[in-house]
């Protein structure tokens, strides 16, 4: 059964940090891997999706990578803002057949001005 | 068109009521989702429509019933709700269903149950 962690639970960091966030998975079987942002009270807006046979992806300030054979995926984020702050979410898309999203808990991200 | 919309967005109800959540998305996409996100949590799968068809339905209780009444659109029939249904309750929806397709989220209905 594919598990997901992201550590760390929460963080603060002063703005214009760079700053890294981490996913880690159990079953590198995976078609792909999703990072989402989360406002409180909100819906998942998708930031990066990184298939299986991708390094890294690229958006604006953000980066993420993945290392499918040793089950990692990190989350960077140039130049931080305020309005960075929310909550992301890593999740894994595993397995022929496999119809669910296996989401981590989250990383809250405050950025404080 | 890269959106899915949700109707309403907040809701609250009385455990003897009948309501319905609404999802819609014109990408397009032959398969769609129910998730449920409580608190601090993230969100669990409930259902999956592929082809308008129910494909998966995660041991979810029968007071849930959901509905699949074209490609572009999903509903979730509410009745007879606990107090700990309470939650966020998100569609997703992707091209098609499993595999390596991504799935884009709405912005969700919060439902309070009374």
């Amino acid at each position: 059964k594919q598990e997901v962690t992201q550590i760390p639970a929460a963080l603060s960091v002063p703005e214009g940090e760079n700053l890294v966030l981490n996913c880690s998975f159990t079953d590198s079987a995976i078609y792909n891997l999703q990072w989402f942002r989360q406002d409180p009270g909100k819906g998942l807006t998708s930031l990066l999706l990184i298939q299986s046979s991708q390094r890294e992806q690229t958006s604006g300030r953000l980066n993420a990578s993945l290392d499918k054979s040793s089950g990692r995926s990190t989350l960077y984020i140039a130049a931080s803002q305020p309005g960075d702050s929310a909550t992301y979410l890593c999740a894994v898309n595993s397995g022929a057949g496999s119809y669910q999203l296996t989401f981590g808990k989250g990383t809250k991200l405050s950025v404080i001005p | 068109d890269t959106e899915v919309t949700q109707t309403p967005k907040h809701l609250v109800m009385g455990m003897t009521n009948k309501k319905s959540l609404k999802c819609e998305q014109h990408m397009g996409h032959r398969a769609m989702y129910w998730y449920k996100q409580k608190a601090k949590k993230p969100p669990e799968l409930m259902f999956v429509y592929s082809y308008e068809k129910l494909s998966i339905n995660e041991s979810v209780p029968s007071r849930f019933s959901p509905e699949c009444p074209n490609s572009s659109l999903l509903n979730l029939h509410l009745h007879a709700l606990q107090p700990e249904d309470s939650a966020l309750y998100l569609c997703a929806s992707s091209l098609l269903a499993g595999g390596p397709n991504e799935q884009f989220f709405g912005p969700g209905t919060r439902l309070t149950v009374l």
